[in-house]
Formats: C-alpha cells, structure tokens, sequence
C-alpha cells in the first residue's frame, strides 16, 4: 500500500509567476485536502476536493485553485504568486467522512517565492 | 486571537524524562482532538485522536483533553532521542471533517 506521494519537493518561483503541485493520494482513498505551512507555523486548510469538484474551502483568496482527476490524485494551482506564498503545502488525503482518524499526510512541496 | 494556541517552544529534555505539551482553544464547538509528530521535511503523522473530554493512552503517549478549561495535553514518558520531532496539536468539531485547526507546533529536542 502506498501512502501519498507530492511533487515537485523543492521549487523556487518570482513574484507574479504561476506554480501547480502535484499529489497522488494513499490507495483507497477518494478525498484529498491542501494545507499551507509557513515556517514556524501551523498547516492551514487550504481546500478539500471530492468527487472532483471542491468540498470546503479555507481563509484562501480565489488565486488559489485545485482540481482533482477520476483517479483521486489532486494539483493545487497558485497563480499571481506572492512573496508570503513561500511555504511547505501539505497534501493529505482520506476516506469521505472519515475524518482526522485516516487523514494521512504526504512530506509536502516546499515552495520557495522570490 | 487565535482559535488554537501553542507554545511553540523550542524544549530540550534529557532522555527519559516525562514531557508535556499543552494547547488552548478557543472555540468552544471542537469536539474532536489530535495530536500529531512532525518530522524534519515529513509530513504530520496522526500520533493521537480523542473525542470530548478524557484521557487517552497509548504506550508511552497519554493525551488529555479538558473541554471545560478549553486545554489538551500530551504527554510522553521516557522520551527517547528517537522523540525529537515537532508535535502539533489539532481540533475539528466534526468527526468526519478533514479540516483540521492546527496550532503552531513544539519542537521537541531528546537529548541523550
């Protein structure tokens, strides 16, 4: 069983510029959250998709978008990129309506914004 | 303020000690708590889950959870080296819900 896997690890990015993280969720599940992590900081809910369409949604302005593909695996689009976007961005993904309980993370992509 | 605060530390403790981390809150509707250990560039890894009010205990791990004095606890006996990690607590009203409120983090140094 694989848990779930995020790429790139490591990018760097400009301001204004635009960045689209990958994730494939663990096998058997069917629903993938986004958290931001700044450094020193909490992970903060970004958004959750399910079914393919988006299930909850953070304190995240609009430039900030996701999607998710039949087979559970999920990007997370950041356009208009600024310098406080530089973060660690968790993907994590689970069980509909099984909560925290299954909520597996991956090691994240550390986004770098310049 | 904050919904959930966490004293971000940082702790060192000799090895064997009994470690205890602590968060508040302030929303009243969280039901649902957790804590979870971060590795350095790994991803959060769920170490304990409660509900409501009670202790909880696994091995060396026992967490606490007063809803009355909105306050949970973590605690770790003989720590080992192999503790060294960042420990975050997290909260959600509802048990199906994936969004979780994190609070900042301890990092944990076990010294040997």
């Amino acid at each position: 069983e694989t848990g779930v896997t995020q790429s790139p690890t490591h990018l760097i990015k400009t301001r204004g510029q635009q960045v689209t993280l990958r994730c494939s969720s663990q096998s058997g599940h069917n629903t993938v959250s986004w958290y931001q992590q700044a450094l020193g900081q909490g992970p903060q809910f970004i958004f959750q998709y399910y079914r393919e369409e988006e299930n909850g949604r953070g304190n995240f302005p609009p430039r900030f978008s996701g999607l998710q593909f039949p087979n559970y695996s999920s990007e997370l689009n950041v356009n208009a990129l600024e310098l406080d976007d530089s973060a660690l961005y968790l993907c994590a993904s689970s069980t509909r309506g099984a909560g925290a309980n299954v909520l597996t993370f991956g090691a994240g992509s550390r986004l770098t914004v310049l | 303020q904050k919904e959930v605060e966490q004293d971000p530390g940082p702790l060192s403790v000799p090895e064997g000690a009994i470690v205890s981390l602590n968060c508040t809150y302030s929303n009243s509707a969280f039901q649902y708590f957790m804590w979870y250990r971060q590795y350095s560039r790994k991803g959060p890894e769920l170490l304990m889950y409660t509900y409501s009010s009670g202790n909880k205990e696994d091995g060396r791990f026992t967490a606490q959870v007063d809803k009355s004095s909105k306050y949970i606890s973590l605690f770790i006996r003989d720590s080992q080296p192999s503790d060294s990690a960042t420990y975050l607590c997290a909260m959600t009203s509802q048990g199906g819900s994936e969004k979780l409120v994190f609070g900042k983090g301890t990092k944990l140094t076990v010294n040997p």
